[in-house]
């Protein structure tokens, strides 16, 4: 069954430095899709990157890196440079594709705060 | 081109009534789907549609109705409301042939006394 696991609830980082935020995930679905969304306090969610199961690089969005490591099945976000902007939740999901179904799951998520 | 609305933005509900969330798209997504967020978790999916006419329950469909009329709209129905149901919801919606991102609404807040 698909499932997504976020084990870092809260997280604290200096400005200006990176950052590493964990997501491990669960599927027997050979295709599928991980994702990154940020949260900040006025609640919307935020796209911020994507990893198919079949891309041989590591995704990558401006600051944002997705550190994909299939044989471990983690797909970890790495924030480089952070701002105070950055202070948000943020959540992992996945999609599998292969099933037919396109359900999406998401983790429970990780608090970051950026401290000046 | 507005994306993904929700209406209404803040609803409160005695237990037992019955209301209905509303979600549009702009689009011409095939894939839209809702979720409820409730403190400490994550996003867990209530009902999701891959196009007109095809609906699914996703992991907490307890409660809840659907349907999809049109490629457009994807209302949220509570047939009778519990406080269970007090939540953020939020309405998605993706392309399923290029699933690089799902387009949130800005979500709908829920309180059912």
């Amino acid at each position: 069954a698909q499932k997504i696991t976020q084990t870092q609830p809260g997280m604290f980082v200096q400005e200006k430095e990176a950052v590493t935020l964990d997501c491990t995930y669960d599927t027997s679905d050979p295709s599928y899709g991980l994702f990154w969304y940020k949260q900040p306090s006025s609640g919307e969610m935020i796209f911020l990157i994507y990893q198919g199961s079949y891309d041989q690089q590591n995704a990558t969005e401006g600051r944002y890196s997705l550190n994909f490591q299939k044989a471990r099945k983690s797909a970890n976000l790495v924030i480089s440079a952070s701002q105070l902007g950055d202070s948000a939740m943020y959540f992992c999901a996945m999609r599998e594709d292969m099933s037919g179904t396109y359900k999406y799951i998401f983790g429970t998520g990780t608090r970051l705060k950026v401290l000046a | 081109n507005a994306g993904v609305t929700q209406t209404p933005k803040f609803q409160v509900l005695k237990t037992g009534q019955s209301m209905t969330l509303q979600c549009a798209q702009d689009m011409n997504h095939e894939y839209m789907s809702w979720y409820r967020q409730d403190p400490g978790m994550g996003l867990r999916l209530i009902h999701y549609s891959v196009g007109a006419g095809i609906t699914d329950q996703g992991e907490v469909p307890n409660g809840y109705n659907v349907s999809r009329s049109t490629t457009e709209d994807f209302p949220l129905r509570l047939l009778s409301a519990a406080p269970s149901q007090t939540s953020v919801y939020f309405c998605a919606s993706s392309d399923i042939w290029v699933a690089e991102t799902q387009y949130f609404g800005p979500g709908t807040r829920l309180l059912v006394l």
